[in-house]
Parts: C-alpha cells; structure tokens; sequence
C-alpha cells in the first residue's frame, strides 16, 4: 500500500528564515511520480513541482528548493529566506497507478506560517 | 490557462438530502478527480475517471457516486447526506499524457455542511 508522511503538522518561524518541510514515502512502484502543493487561505491547491523517479536531481526555482533522495525515499521541500506570502498549509503527493492517472495519494500536510 | 470549476463555494444541505456538486474542466483532459479535506487527514480520493462514462473507486467511494456523461463535466453526487460528510470537496483533472505524467489542476473546492 502507498502512504505519503508529512510528520511536521505545523511549523513556524520568522519572516527571512529558511525552513524546510519533510515529506517521506512508500510504494512498490518502480516508477512514480512525487509532487508539492501548496494550498493558500483560498483554499485552492497550486501545483509546484513533480519528479520522477528516475531522476534525482535536485531542482532549484529561486527561493524553492527540493531534494530527492531514493534511498532514504524522501522528498524534502526548503524555502529560503521565507516570506509572508509562503503561509500556507503545503502538502506532498505520491501518484497511484498508471503514472498517477488513478489519482494521487496525499500526505496530511504541513500548516507554515511565517511571522513578520 | 486551465480552470476547473466548482459549482458552489459553499453549501449546506440537511441530513437525507440528495447533494450533487458539479465539476466542469475547460482543458480537454482525459483525468477527472474527486477528493475530500478533512482536517487532520489531508485529501484522500473518492472517485476518479479517465474517460467519458468510466468511473473507478478511491479510497473511501462509500456513500457516494459519480457521473461523468460528458468529458468537461464530472458530478459527485451524496445519495443520502448524512453529517459525516460535512466537509471539503475538491474536484481536480489531468491529461492523460504519453508516458509522463501530468500534474492535476484542482478547482477552489465546496464546502459542504450537513446539518
């Protein structure tokens, strides 16, 4: 069975700080795909990366970073110098099967408030 | 850009209602989803579809049904609300793609109240 672990349920720090959200992961699959959204006070969830797989890459998007690491099946998130505007509740998926054509499977999330 | 959209923002309905919440997506995708938010247990899926007519279960399809007569349109429907169902509903879709991937586009989600 798949399950997606965000074991930080809220965290808080000041505005300028870095602050990395931790995502942990089991499937079977010998290929999925891996996501982060983030879902803002509106309520609507936005999409921020996927990875697959096959590629371990680390990828950069100015003040975003993540981290995919296979053997240890993690899939961290770190925000750099932290913003008002990065408040959210952030949430790590896994896709089912058929390359996630059958839905995704969400960890619980991860509630960031940035404090001015 | 892609939208989804929800019907309603907001809803309350009383308990033995029959609750219909519509989903339509204007991107052409194959991929129709429903999840439900609950505090505590982030989204988990209910139905999805990938085709006009077809409809798989999620993980907690109980109490519910789906309809998906036209590609754009995926409806859920509460056959007999009952108040453990209060709660977020999010409709999200995808394409299908060749091998990758695409990631799912999801709606700004109703909040359903049963009372």
């Amino acid at each position: 069975a798949q399950k997606v672990t965000q074991a930080q349920t809220e965290i808080s720090v000041v505005e300028k700080e870095d602050v990395t959200l931790d995502c942990v992961y089991e499937t079977r699959d010998t290929t999925y795909y891996l996501f982060w959204y983030k879902q803002p006070p509106s309520g609507e969830l936005v999409f921020l990366i996927r990875r697959n797989s096959f590629d371990e890459q680390n990828e950069i998007s100015g003040r975003y970073s993540w981290n995919f690491q296979k053997s240890t099946s993690s899939f961290n998130f770190t925000i750099t110098a932290s913003q008002v505007v990065d408040s959210a509740v952030y949430f790590c998926a896994l896709s089912r099967a058929r390359g996630g054509a059958d839905g995704l499977t969400f960890g619980k999330g991860t509630h960031l408030i940035i404090q001015p | 850009d892609v939208k989804v959209t929800q019907s309603s923002r907001y809803l309350v309905k009383r308990t033995g209602e029959k609750v219909f919440l519509e989903c339509v997506q204007d991107m052409d995708h194959e991929n129709m989803f429903w999840y439900r938010q609950d505090p505590g247990l982030g989204l988990r899926l209910i139905y999805f579809s990938y085709d006009v007519k077809m409809k798989e279960k999620g993980d907690i399809p109980e109490g519910y049904s789906v309809s998906r007569e036209k590609k754009e349109r995926f409806s859920l429907i509460l056959e007999s609300a009952s108040t453990n169902q209060t709660s977020m509903y999010l409709c999200a879709s995808s394409l299908m793609g060749t091998g990758a991937y695409t990631e799912a586009f999801f709606g700004q989600g109703t909040r359903l109240t049963v009372v």
